[in-house]
């Protein structure tokens, strides 16, 4: 059973269109996050939900919209898509203040 | 969240130890020592935390100084699979609430036959 997945693994787009990444977690924890791992591979936190509650919000252009239908749900809806969005968006989950446990990571490559 | 300094990279042979080193020289009282690693093309993967004592598990163990400014992550028995780069990470633990996780460079660990 895969603890934390995403889908899709990869995603080609085009600039300006809208996109949504699917994220469920089978771990019964009430924190959720979603991560930007840009090209120079550093990995930066973008959101993190709490029982279906935003409580990080890490200045993220709001073309991102995080929703959280249930706590074991976190999807990821991008807006008008550009280049700069390429990168490999990581979600995860953790008990509160415990470890987290990530995805494998949705490629997204905006052309 | 405090930061940490980690070297950028190091090799080690396989079957001999990995030792890894990070600084965290800011760290606060209630800050626990995080170590989590991501294997290529996958999503970082916890390995190992503390707060004070040394720690060991399945995976690893951490030894923290003393004075709690640095931290050495040990894998007894490095094989290629560890191939991998190393994030050492500080934040305070569930009293802080709501905390997220502050990625650095990391150290990319070279396992060689």
């Amino acid at each position: 059973d895969t603890a934390v997945s995403q889908t899709p693994k990869y995603l080609v787009t085009q600039m300006g269109n809208d996109k949504s990444i699917k994220c469920e977690q089978n771990l019964g924890h009430d924190t959720m996050y979603w991560y930007k791992q840009d090209s120079k591979k550093f990995l930066k936190i973008m959101f993190s939900y709490n029982n279906k509650e935003l409580i990080i919000n890490e200045t993220v252009p709001n073309r991102f919209s995080p929703k959280s239908p249930d706590k074991a749900h976190l999807n990821l809806h991008i807006n008008s898509l550009e280049l700069g969005d390429s990168a490999v968006y990581f979600c995860a989950s953790s008990p509160l203040g415990g470890e987290a446990f990530f995805g494998q990571g949705t490629r997204l490559t905006v052309v | 969240d405090a930061k940490t300094t980690q070297p950028p990279s190091m090799d080690c042979a396989e079957g001999r130890a990995a030792n890894l080193p990070c600084n965290h020289s800011t760290i606060s009282g209630n800050e626990y020592v995080y170590w989590y690693r991501q294997i290529h093309s996958q999503g970082p993967q916890y390995i190992i935390h503390g707060l004070k004592n040394n720690e060991t598990n399945e995976m690893a163990s951490l030894i923290i100084t003393e004075d709690r400014k640095s931290s050495t992550l040990i894998l007894p028995h490095a094989t290629l699979r560890d191939t991998a780069v190393y994030y050492c990470i500080v934040r305070a633990g569930i009293s802080g609430g709501y905390n997220k996780l502050i990625f650095g460079a990391g150290t990319r660990l070279a396992v060689h036959p």
